[in-house]
């Protein structure tokens, strides 16, 4: 079955630095890859789709590229704040639309 | 900006009743979602909903789950004989497309099974 690995140790950085968060995944090719920001308590929220063809995706401070070789994508959030901590989930797009999502990397910015 | 809402925001249970969790999903969208979320775990596909037919669904719909759209507006997930691990957040989504475009997720309901 298909499985995603995101980093579960929490990623501590300070603020202006660029965050870095990994995404591999295994026995899948997506069409689609997408990450979602989820505050505690909340639903996640959308950030960035990319697709098999496309190497990047850029969003102001956000950066998401999609290596269907390496089977990873890596997100980036450059010139972090304190705002940007949360939790980031990759998800992987199936036929149907759903989602299927990977544990979480928790970010936090430090001022 | 038009959002998904969930009622109830919090459910209290106990073991074997009936639960009806409510979605109000985004006014033209046509694809409906039921995702759960453990407390520290992941967050789980249920179901995807379309055309008034389920489209796919996952091992944890089993028979005690069942979704429907009873009228324009409201999504609901019904669990007809709730177990203790069915305690979780229940998210709810809702998409203009299946494939390539995002889903928007509404805030949960957190079901509580005692």
């Amino acid at each position: 079955s298909q499985k995603i690995e995101q980093n579960s140790e929490a990623l501590n950085i300070q603020e202006g630095k660029t965050a870095t968060l990994t995404c591999n995944y295994t026995n899948y090719s997506p069409a689609y890859l997408q990450w979602y920001r989820q505050d505690p308590g909340r639903g996640p929220v959308f950030l960035l789709l990319i697709r098999e063809n496309e190497k990047e995706k850029r969003k102001e401070r956000l950066k998401v590229t999609f290596d269907t070789t390496l089977k990873q994508s890596l997100f980036h959030i450059t010139a972090s704040q304190p705002a940007d901590s949360a939790t980031y989930l990759c998800a992987l797009e199936g036929n149907t639309g759903k989602l299927i999502f990977g544990q979480g990397t928790t970010l936090q910015v430090k001022p | 900006e038009p959002e998904v809402t969930q009622t109830p925001s919090h459910q209290v249970t106990q073991m074997g009743q009936e639960v009806i969790l409510r979605c109000v999903p985004i006014s033209n969208h046509l694809y409906f979602y039921w995702y759960r979320q453990i407390l520290g775990q992941k967050v789980e596909f249920l179901v995807s909903f379309y055309n008034n037919e389920i489209s796919e669904k996952s091992e944890i719909f089993d028979d005690q789950f069942s979704v429907e759209r009873p009228d324009g507006s409201n999504f609901t997930l019904k669990i007809r004989s709730t177990k203790l691990e069915d305690s979780a957040m229940y998210f709810c989504a809702s998409s203009w497309l299946a494939t390539a475009y995002e889903q928007y997720f509404g805030p949960g309901t957190r079901l509580t099974v005692t």
